[in-house]
């Protein structure tokens, strides 16, 4: 089975800090996804990365910015932590081979900025 | 653009009646489109997807879905609910404008089974 770790399950920084969220997928999967999910809003696609080094802005890219040095793990940065970030953090995966898009999630991360 | 809309909030049913919860798509190309799952304080689990074939799919957990191009719907159902299987769904599409395997997802419909 595909496994998508975060480093942290909650998470309680101040505002104005600087956040780093991690993500590890074991399955070699050259793709992976960073969202927030907020209510009556869904999952918005932050960043993604298609290939080690390799990012893509999403939907929602302001105040973050993202890492990929290794093809297991992308990291979300938030430079300077606003309480408008508070908010549930979800990683993904999915194999660029596949053809099919299914995409394996983490257990998210509860962000919240005070 | 690619875009689901899940028209309902949140769906009340009672264990062991029939389910649906309800999604509609706009696309350009063929429709890849997919159901996941989120129980409390989880990540999303994938329930099911339809790319080809056979208009009714079936899932995880007993769920099905039913594509239907004229209507643009791919609605999720269960012949008999429980109430485990209260949680949060979600429907996705794929977003075809792209070279990337990105999802984009609805809003979320949460479904509260009654015993």
């Amino acid at each position: 089975d595909v496994k998508v770790t975060q480093s942290s399950r909650y998470l309680v920084k101040r505002t104005g800090e600087k956040v780093f969220l991690e993500c590890v997928q074991d399955m070699d999967h050259e793709n992976m996804f960073w969202y927030r999910q907020d209510p009556g809003l869904g999952l918005r696609l932050i960043y993604f990365s298609y290939d080690v080094k390799m990012k893509e802005k999403g939907d929602i890219p302001e105040g973050y910015s993202v890492s990929r040095e290794k093809k297991e793990r992308f990291s979300l940065i938030l430079e300077s932590a606003s309480t408008n970030q508070t908010s549930m953090y979800l990683c993904a995966s999915t194999s660029a081979g596949s053809g099919t898009y299914e995409q394996y999630f983490g257990p998210g991360t509860r962000l919240t900025v005070t | 653009a690619q875009s689901v809309a899940q028209p309902e909030d949140q769906v009340n049913v009672a264990e062991g009646n029939p389910l649906t919860v309800k999604c509609t798509y706009s696309v350009s190309g063929n429709p890849y489109l997919f159901w996941y799952v989120q129980y409390p304080n989880r990540g999303l689990q994938f329930l099911l997807k339809y790319i080809t074939g056979d208009n009714l799919v079936k899932g995880s957990y007993g769920f099905e879905a039913e594509f239907n191009k004229s209507q643009t719907s791919f609605h999720l159902k269960k012949p008999s609910a429980l109430v485990s299987d209260s949680a949060l769904y979600f429907c996705a599409v794929r977003d075809s404008n792209t070279g990337f395997q990105k999802l984009v997802f609805g809003t979320g419909t949460r479904l509260l089974v009654s015993p």
